[in-house]
C-alpha cells in the first residue's frame, strides 16, 4: 500500500507571498497523485490532479504542483497567495490496483495574512 | 441537488442515544465512504463500499454501523459512542474503487457526542 507524507503542518504567510507545501509519497508502482482543499466551513473539494503526461499540473484559482518522480514528490505551488487561499490543503495518493484506496496526508493548514 | 450531500449537518447526541447520519450521491458512482475528520488528525477512512458491498473496515469499532441499500445511499449507525467519537464525518464517493478517480466529498455531519 502506498503512503503519504506532508511536511508543513501550519503555513502563516503574507497577501502575495509565494508559497509551496511539500508533498512526498511512497509506493512502488504507477501513482495518481491529488491535492485537495477545504476551506473554512466547506467541504473538501478538488484543486488539481496528475494521472500522466505532463508532469506540471495546473489546477483552479492559480495553483500548480509537480510530479517529480525521482524525488516521489508532488508540491503545491502558487506564486502569488491570496487571503482567500486560507484552508486547509490535503495532498493524496492513489494506485491502480483496486485494493490500494486513495490515501490521504495529514493536511497542512494555511493561513493568509491581509 | 447535486454532488453528495449528508444530513444532518450538525448532531449533539448522549452517550446512550442512537442515532444515523445519511449521505447520498448524485453522482452515479460506484464506490461510498466514510471518513472521520478529527482535529489535529488525518483524515481517517473507516468504511468503503463497492455497489453496495462493504470492502474495507478499517478497524472501526462496533458502535459504528454502516449501511448501503443502494449505490446511491449510505447511512452510518451510532449507538453508545463515547466523547472521543466526537468529530466531523465526511461521506465522499467516487466513480469507482482505484486510485484512479477523484473522490466527490459531502460537507459533512459535525457530531457532538456528551
Amino acid at each position: 500500500a502506498q503512503s503519504v507524507s506532508q511536511h508543513n503542518h501550519h503555513v502563516i504567510l503574507s497577501e502575495a507571498a509565494s508559497l509551496e507545501l511539500g508533498c512526498n509519497y511512497s509506493y512502488g508502482g504507477t501513482v495518481n497523485l491529488f491535492w485537495y482543499v477545504q476551506y473554512p466551513g466547506q467541504h473538501l473539494q478538488l484543486l488539481l490532479k496528475y494521472f500522466s503526461g505532463d508532469p506540471l499540473v495546473k489546477g483552479i484559482k492559480g495553483f500548480e504542483a509537480e510530479f517529480i518522480k525521482s524525488k516521489f514528490s508532488f508540491n503545491l505551488r502558487k506564486p502569488s497567495v491570496q487571503w482567500s487561499d486560507t484552508a486547509e490543503y490535503f495532498c493524496a495518493v492513489g494506485a491502480m490496483n483496486r485494493d490500494d484506496k486513495i490515501i490521504f496526508g495529514k493536511g497542512t493548514r494555511l493561513h493568509i495574512l491581509p | 441537488e447535486t454532488g453528495v450531500t449528508q444530513t444532518p449537518r450538525h448532531l449533539v447526541m448522549g452517550m446512550t442515544n442512537k442515532k444515523s447520519l445519511k449521505c447520498e450521491q448524485h453522482l452515479g458512482h460506484n464506490a461510498m465512504y466514510w471518513y472521520k475528520q478529527s482535529a489535529k488528525k488525518p483524515l481517517e477512512l473507516m468504511f468503503v463500499y463497492s455497489l453496495e458491498e462493504r470492502v474495507e473496515n478499517n478497524s472501526v469499532p462496533s458502535r459504528f454501523s454502516p449501511e448501503c441499500p443502494n449505490s446511491s445511499h449510505l447511512f452510518l449507525h451510532l449507538h453508545t459512542l463515547q466523547p472521543e467519537d466526537s468529530a466531523l464525518y465526511l461521506c465522499a464517493s467516487s466513480q469507482d474503487l482505484a486510485g484512479a478517480y477523484e473522490q466527490f466529498f459531502g460537507p459533512g455531519t459535525r457530531l457532538t457526542v456528551l
